[in-house]
This record gives C-alpha cells, structure tokens and sequence, in this order.
C-alpha cells in the first residue's frame, strides 16, 4: 500500500525556517517524481515545488523561489522541503504527493502538515 | 500564471447529474491533455479522481466522468450520492509554471 507521511510542521515566527520531511513507503520512491502542494486555511490548492525521481531537476512557484529548498533522500525513502524566511502567506497545510503515470497528475497524496507562521 | 477558473459552488439532488467547469488558456488547458480532478472531503487529501482529461485511476466511480473541449476542461457526476458531497479542485500542466490548480468548487448534494 502507497503511503506518504508528513511531518515537521508547527509554530515558527515570520522570517523562520523549518523543514518538512515526507516519508514515503509501498512503492520504489526513487522512480516517481515528488511535489509539494500547500493549502491555506480555508483556500484553494496551491502547487509549490517539485523534483525529479534522480533529485536531478528541481522546479519552484515564483511564491516560494529563493526561500524554499526541495531535495529528497532515494536511500531513505523521504522528500524535504527546506522552508526559510516565512512570511505569513506561507502558513498552510503542506501536501507531498507523488507524480502518476501522466504529465503532473498526483495519483498519491501524504495527510498534510500544518505550518504556521506567527509572532 | 492565474488559477484556472471555477464555479464556487455547484449543487444538485441525489441521484441527478452535475458538472464542473473549469476554464484556463490555451497554454494550459487548452494547449495540453493534462488536465486533472482532484476530489476533498474537509480535513482530507485531495484525491485524484480524473487524469489526462477523461481517464480514471482504477478504484474510482465510472459516475465521474471528464472532458475538455477549448480551453475548458469538466467534470461530471451523475447519479450523485451524499458520499459526493466535498470540494473538487481541476489541475493542468502549463508549461510556464508546471501545474495550475482551479480555485475549487463545492459541491452540495441537497
């Protein structure tokens, strides 16, 4: 069974950093493509940031270019995302998910881990 | 790159049909096959319930189906079932910005 765990989210004040670990289990993670997805509370779906099944290419929303670092860890299973100077717009639920078999469907998606970002 | 467009909200009986709209451009939807539902319930992951416009992972209801015609991708349920009831989120691949998610739709079965 595929599963996606989150965690490493909570309370940290603007202009922070945290780390968020996706931990990734019942299929081979080093062959999928993996993305974050962040939701605002109450808000829409918002894409984020996604890298390659090699870790070889990286791609970020211009909302986060600068500020956040996507990498992964093929021997360990698990997708980070590397989060600095926070702002409160980046307060969200944050979704790993991984790439189907098509162009950027997400056939799989973790629980969530919520972010907030607050003095 | 701005959200894909949807209707806030859509409603419809048991039992009866509904769809979801979901416009962008031709360098999104438009100019690819790549369009994608996504299906959540509050406090819930999305799930993928449409990918590349009109297929169904295995598991997912035959009652949702897909289609793209222009720039406008949809999304109908028929035969909608109280379980339906959740916010539904379109997704396409552009090649500017990879992925654009539709502002959401929720959908209330009366």
């Amino acid at each position: 069974e595929v599963q996606l765990v989150e965690s490493g989210g909570g309370l940290v004040q603007p202009g922070g950093s945290l780390r968020l670990s996706c931990a990734a289990s019942g299929f081979t993670f080093s062959s999928y493509a993996m993305h974050w997805v962040r939701q605002a509370p109450g808000k829409g779906l918002e894409y984020v940031s996604a890298i390659s099944s090699n870790g070889g290419s990286t791609y970020y929303a211009n909302s986060v270019k600068g500020r956040f670092t996507i990498s992964r860890d093929n021997s360990k299973n698990t997708l980070y995302l590397q989060m600095g100077s926070l702002r409160a717009e980046d307060m969200a639920v944050y979704y790993c998910a991984r790439e189907g078999g098509s162009y950027y469907d997400f056939d799989y998606w973790g629980q969530g881990t919520l972010v907030t970002v607050s003095s | 790159q701005s959200a894909l467009t949807q209707p806030a909200s859509v409603s419809g009986s048991p039992g009866q049909s509904i769809t979801i709209s979901c416009t962008g451009t031709s360098s999104d939807v438009g100019g690819y096959n790549y369009v994608s539902w996504y299906q959540q319930h509050p406090g819930k992951a999305p799930k993928l319930m449409i990918y590349e416009v009109s297929n169904r992972p295995s598991g997912v209801s035959n009652r949702f189906s897909g289609s793209k015609s222009g720039n406008t991708a949809s999304l109908t349920i028929s035969g909608l079932q109280a379980e339906d009831e959740a916010d539904y989120y379109c997704s396409s691949y552009t090649s500017s910005t990879l992925v654009v998610f539709g502002g959401g739709t929720k959908l209330t079965v009366l």
